[in-house]
């Protein structure tokens, strides 16, 4: 079966501009994350969506992240006036639910470059 | 603050041996620690996960301990081949009740020497 997709993969912003990255998880996982890695780094929490509701989003660094998935499937991170330090790979994994007790799937990522 | 310390170094193993990596924490209580690897240009992908309750997890030639005491996780290959070469992470999670992601480790570099 299909695994968990991202587009694009690979996103080049100019400072200043918005970025929508996609994510498409496995069908019927509930639960959907975001995650940012940074070169050389692990993975770090975004924001977590439980179908369409969106449960924590601690982790967004600042006003300028939204994310949204309004049907509980589909799932859109929004970066709004780039900054060169949201340079990174942006990663969705998506679980058949919240707890640790479950592995998460991840997608490749989308690599933004702000330039 | 949470601190997860994955051995920064890249780890150079002869093929054949057991590679073992190794997951340190402070300030964190994991009900669940978890095991990904990732390969340049892709997600992470799982491999074991191992419960606060649980000394010792086996799969094929994977094994992971988790010693709740030293917080700390060993995670051991055995017979290591040149494909076992990428960054393998670790990962600790809450219990349920918190909608938190997996906190990781920066991840460890194996490589594996024909």
């Amino acid at each position: 079966g299909a695994g968990v997709s991202q587009s694009p993969r690979y996103k080049v912003a100019k400072r200043g501009q918005d970025v929508a990255l996609r994510c498409d998880p496995i069908s019927g996982h509930v639960s959907l994350f975001w995650y940012q890695q940074a070169l050389g780094q692990g993975p770090e929490f975004l924001t977590y969506f439980q179908n369409e509701a969106q449960l924590d989003k601690s982790g967004l660094p600042s006003d300028r992240f939204f994310a949204e998935r309004p049907e509980g499937s589909v799932s859109t991170l929004k970066i709004q006036r780039t900054q060169q330090e949201d340079s990174a790979v942006y990663l969705c994994a998506s679980s058949l639910a919240r707890t640790g007790s479950y592995e998460q799937y991840f997608g490749p990522g989308t690599r933004l470059t702000v330039t | 603050s949470q601190k997860i310390e994955q051995n920064s170094e890249a780890l150079n193993i002869q093929e054949g041996k057991t590679a073992t990596l190794t997951c340190n924490y402070t300030n964190y209580s994991p009900a669940y620690l978890q095991w990904y690897r990732q390969d340049p240009g892709r997600g992470p992908v799982f491999l074991l996960l191992i419960r606060e309750n649980e000394k010792e997890k086996r799969k094929e030639r994977l094994k992971v301990t988790f010693d709740t005491t030293l917080k700390q996780s060993l995670f051991h290959i055995t017979a290591s081949q040149p494909a076992d070469s990428a960054t393998y992470l670790c990962a600790l999670a809450h219990e349920g009740g918190g909608a938190d992601g997996l906190t990781f480790g920066k991840g460890t570099h194996l490589i594996i020497q024909p």
